[in-house]
């Protein structure tokens, strides 16, 4: 089993839809989460972190269960500049604060 | 500070030949990675260095990968004998060991090094 799954999509939604997408990950030991967010041949940028609580900024909310080792991220009212590939992320704990990214998920917002 | 840079942006060689790529990352950062990434996959981690050690390099992709960090500042990736299969981007990371967690540890990426083998 891969450390990290995500669905490639890609997720085609209309602007102003809500959109969800999930990501498994396989070590228990994982501790820190994270959504990146990549344009097309650009490098990943932080888009938010993940807490056990349930987190939001603006539009997006990011969850995380621990009992089912997922996480998730919500977009609501969709817009174009949304289109872009999200990343999830997870650091392990042991102090190597090492990222291992999943395959990311492709998002494209039409109008 | 001008966040993490890589040299060269572009890279086109020969199958055989060595390639080197440098990154400058944040200077107040003392951790460094590097990551290849394919089409269509995320960031496949390298190896890492807190200051100048390298402190995780089992998962560089064959003994043709090294990577230096020689003062604690800049690095290099180098890749000898150079196989078409080495085509990918290169992406290099900084953060701090000191930034705290809700802010990402701090991860910031370069812009990466897209290497093609012909």
């Amino acid at each position: 089993r891969k450390e990290v799954e995500q669905d490639p999509g890609p997720f085609n939604v209309p602007e102003g839809a809500t959109v969800a997408f999930n990501c498994t990950y396989s070590n228990s030991a994982s501790q820190s989460f994270f959504w990146y967010r990549q344009d097309c041949r650009k490098e990943p940028k932080l888009l938010m972190s993940v807490y056990s609580s349930g987190n939001e900024d603006g539009r997006f909310t990011a969850q995380l269960n621990r009992a089912s080792q997922y996480i998730s991220l919500l977009i609501r009212d969709s817009k174009l500049s949304d289109s872009a590939t999200y990343l999830c992320v997870f650091v392990s704990s042991g102090g190597s604060y090492i990222p291992t990214f999943g395959r990311g998920t492709s998002l494209i917002v039409h109008p | 500070d001008t966040g993490v840079s890589q040299d060269p942006r572009h890279k086109i060689t020969k199958r055989g030949q060595n390639v080197t790529f440098r990154c400058d990352p944040i200077s107040e950062h003392n951790r460094l990675y590097w990551y290849r990434q394919t089409l269509g996959q995320g960031p496949e981690f390298l190896t890492y260095f807190q200051n100048e050690a390298q402190l995780e390099k089992s998962r560089l992709l064959s003994d043709r990968f090294s990577a230096e960090r020689p003062k604690g500042s800049f690095s290099t990736l180098e890749i000898q004998r150079t196989e078409q299969g080495d085509s990918a981007m290169y992406l290099c990371a900084s953060s701090s060991s000191s930034r705290p967690r809700d802010r990402g540890y701090g991860y910031t990426f370069g812009s990466g090094t897209r290497l093609t083998v012909v």
